[in-house]
């Protein structure tokens, strides 16, 4: 399968302070990138899908503000947590696909707010 | 009610038993259907993807889709404890503005103990 990278892996930071996480596409041209978060065994929630070019579109309830995402390439989407509080820690995970429509995810990255 | 449910378990098996993990949907429009494994604190990765009923073999996993009764199942025969991990069912293609769009199951822990 193809291959998504996010960094970083691990972000520690302090509340009210601004985190930038990367989502890459290695090896294939994403048009559609998407961001999820993860509580603790919980499933995966969709916050926002993003195509090239293009604004994101933020799932219902999720603050477009806050969360900032910009995907400036087909191999490269930013995801930003602005502000960053306590309650946003949490595993974010992207996904990038193509015209398939297979979703292949990146590894993660653990966000915790002090 | 969720659109997709599955059972979160926790599931204890054997090593060499086969195991059958199971999601129901409530979307009639869901056209495409997935298995993901997502070990801990990684992202998922993608087993199987489906689109019409019926099975899909692959190497120990199965695929099976029912439409007809809205079923999912995923079997892993001969299983390991190294197909210890979290299985998340997905289903995508309901159309519209969600072009794209996963909806993910709960998620069920599995462990496969020697």
């Amino acid at each position: 399968g193809a291959v998504v990278s996010q960094h970083p892996s691990r972000v520690i930071c302090k509340s009210g302070t601004s985190v930038k996480i990367e989502c890459r596409s290695l090896d294939f041209q994403a048009t559609t990138m998407f961001w999820y978060r993860q509580f603790p065994k919980q499933s995966l929630m969709l916050m926002a899908t993003s195509n090239e070019g293009s604004k994101a579109t933020y799932e219902q309830g999720v603050e477009k503000d806050k969360f900032l995402i910009n995907h400036a390439s087909l191999t490269l989407s930013t995801l930003t947590v602005t502000s960053a509080h306590p309650e946003d820690s949490s595993f974010y995970i992207c996904s990038a696909g193509d015209y398939s429509r297979e979703q292949f995810f990146g590894p993660g990255t653990r966000l915790t707010v002090l | 009610q969720k659109e997709v449910e599955q059972d979160p378990g926790p599931l204890s098996v054997p090593e060499g038993a086969i195991v059958s993990l199971n999601c129901t949907y409530s979307n009639s429009a869901f056209q495409y259907f997935m298995w993901y494994r997502q070990y801990s604190r990684k992202g998922p990765e993608l087993l199987m993807y489906t689109y019409s009923s019926g099975n899909k073999e692959d190497g120990r996993f199965t695929a099976q889709v029912d439409k007809s009764s809205k079923y999912i199942s995923l079997f892993i025969r001969d299983s390991q404890p190294s197909d210890s991990a979290t299985y998340l069912c997905a289903m995508g293609g309901a159309g519209g503005t969600s072009y794209g769009k996963l909806t993910f199951g709960q998620g069920t822990i599995l462990t496969v103990h020697p």
